[in-house]
């Protein structure tokens, strides 16, 4: 059964720091891995999703690595903004019939 | 195009009753799946509708269940409520079902007294 996880499970960081997310899983025969930001009591929003044949995926500010093999993946934000404050979700799918499997995540809070 | 839709936004209901949350995908995409998010168990997979059949279901007993229609709207419904079963539902949406990033509507907040 894949389980992901994600560390850490909070962060705080002023304005304009570059900053890294992490995403494991038990499970590295994936089809994909996908990042989410979801904002208070509202739906996801699909940042990037890396498939199993790729190693990174980049978009604006943001880049996700995935390295299957040590079932890992991080996602860079760089110069981080009060508006990037949400919450992190990976989430992979496996196992043969694409249900994905979503980590806990990380809450970010981005201050002034 | 208009995004992932999902209707009603909120609703409270009693133990025992029966709930039905209503999801129309982006227009053109035939996969539909269903989530449940809560504090203490996070995102988890309910089931997935391809052209009108269930593909693939999660983890949760027979008291949830779903449908599909021809336009691809989508409903899931909740017998015999729980008071456990309080939680944020949220449908996504793609073309295939198959590897692709998934559209999430709002959600509908549902609670259980």
């Amino acid at each position: 059964k894949q389980e992901v996880t994600q560390i850490p499970a909070a962060l705080s960081v002023p304005e304009g720091e570059n900053l890294v997310l992490n995403c494991s899983f038990t499970d590295s025969a994936i089809y994909n891995l996908q990042w989410f930001r979801q904002d208070p009591g509202k739906g996801l929003t699909s940042l990037l999703l890396i498939q199993s044949s790729q190693r990174e995926q980049t978009s604006g500010r943001l880049n996700a690595s995935l390295d299957k093999s040590s079932g890992r993946s991080t996602l860079y934000i760089a110069a981080s903004q009060p508006g990037d404050s949400a919450t992190y979700l990976c989430a992979v799918e496996s196992g043969g019939s694409y249900i994905p499997t979503f980590g806990r995540g990380t809450s970010l809070i981005v201050h002034p | 195009k208009a995004g992932v839709t999902q209707t009603p936004r909120y609703l409270i209901k009693t133990r025992g009753q029966q709930v039905t949350l209503s999801c129309s995908p982006i227009s053109g995409h035939r996969s539909v799946s269903w989530y449940q998010q809560t504090p203490g168990q996070g995102l988890q997979f309910l089931f997935e509708y391809f052209s009108e059949t269930q593909r693939n279901k999660g983890n949760f007993p027979g008291r949830f269940s779903g449908r599909q229609f021809s336009n691809s709207r989508s409903e899931m419904n909740v017998s015999t409520l729980e008071l456990g079963d309080s939680a944020l539902y949220l449908c996504a949406s793609n073309p295939t079902g198959s590897s692709e990033t998934q559209y999430f509507g709002p959600g509908t907040r549902l609670l259980v007294l």
